[in-house]
């Protein structure tokens, strides 16, 4: 099956500093990789997601790249705020409407 | 965009309670719902995979006659934690899947007494 694991497990930056967290994973058939941001207690929300047919995308502060012969991927939030302090998961899967496996997480902390 | 609500939002209860968890999608059919588990400080660990009118796909380690997991329309799944223990308090979400995004629930937070 697939093995995704993220790093690192906590991220300590400066509020306006950029932060990067980085993902692998093991099945090359896996073609979707989205990643959520989790605020204590609550749900995981959708922030970004990339499809293996483009190597990047961007959202304003946030942008995720796709290295897919290497199998990694990584978010990138530039001008952090406190605001995006947050649990942050990265996931993979195959196709629509199936499972995804998910990061063990990584915990920014936006120091102000 | 996509809304699925869960309840309850928090349960406490005696150890021996069976406890139902639902989860709805309100404006897109679920056609897959996804249940996992997350304790604290750790990564969503999935628990079944249940899709509309079938049984529900338990991923290995899960006891299946303990959470039994009904997705009767496309709209509504369910978890049942039969005979609840302490060791099963914990954080339980659900997601629902949909043209590659899975769209989480707002999780129930479940303690055992």
């Amino acid at each position: 099956g697939e093995n995704v694991e993220q790093h690192p497990s906590t991220l300590s930056v400066q509020e306006g500093d950029s932060a990067v967290i980085k993902c692998t994973y093991s099945d090359s058939a896996s073609n979707y990789f989205p990643w959520y941001k989790q605020e204590l207690g609550k749900r995981p929300q959708l922030i970004i997601d990339i499809r293996s047919n483009v190597g990047e995308k961007k959202d304003q502060r946030i942008a995720v790249t796709l290295n897919k012969t290497a199998k990694h991927f990584s978010l990138h939030i530039t001008e952090t705020q406190p605001e995006d302090s947050a649990v942050y998961f990265c996931a993979a899967s195959k196709n629509n409407f199936n499972k995804f496996y998910f990061g063990s997480g990584t915990k920014l902390n936006v120091k102000p | 965009g996509a809304v699925v609500s869960q309840h309850p939002s928090w349960v406490i209860c005696k150890s021996g309670t069976s406890v139902k968890i639902e989860c709805r999608s309100l404006d897109f059919q679920a056609t897959t719902m996804f249940w996992y588990r997350q304790f604290p400080k750790q990564s969503l660990m999935l628990m079944a995979t249940s899709n509309e009118g079938s049984k529900a796909t338990y991923e290995q380690g899960v006891e299946k006659d303990k959470f039994l997991i009904n997705h009767a329309s496309l709209t509504l799944s369910t978890l049942t934690v039969t005979s609840a223990h302490p060791e099963d308090s914990s954080f339980y979400i659900c997601s629902g899947g949909g043209d590659y995004a899975q769209h989480f629930g707002d999780g129930t937070r479940l303690s055992i007494l």
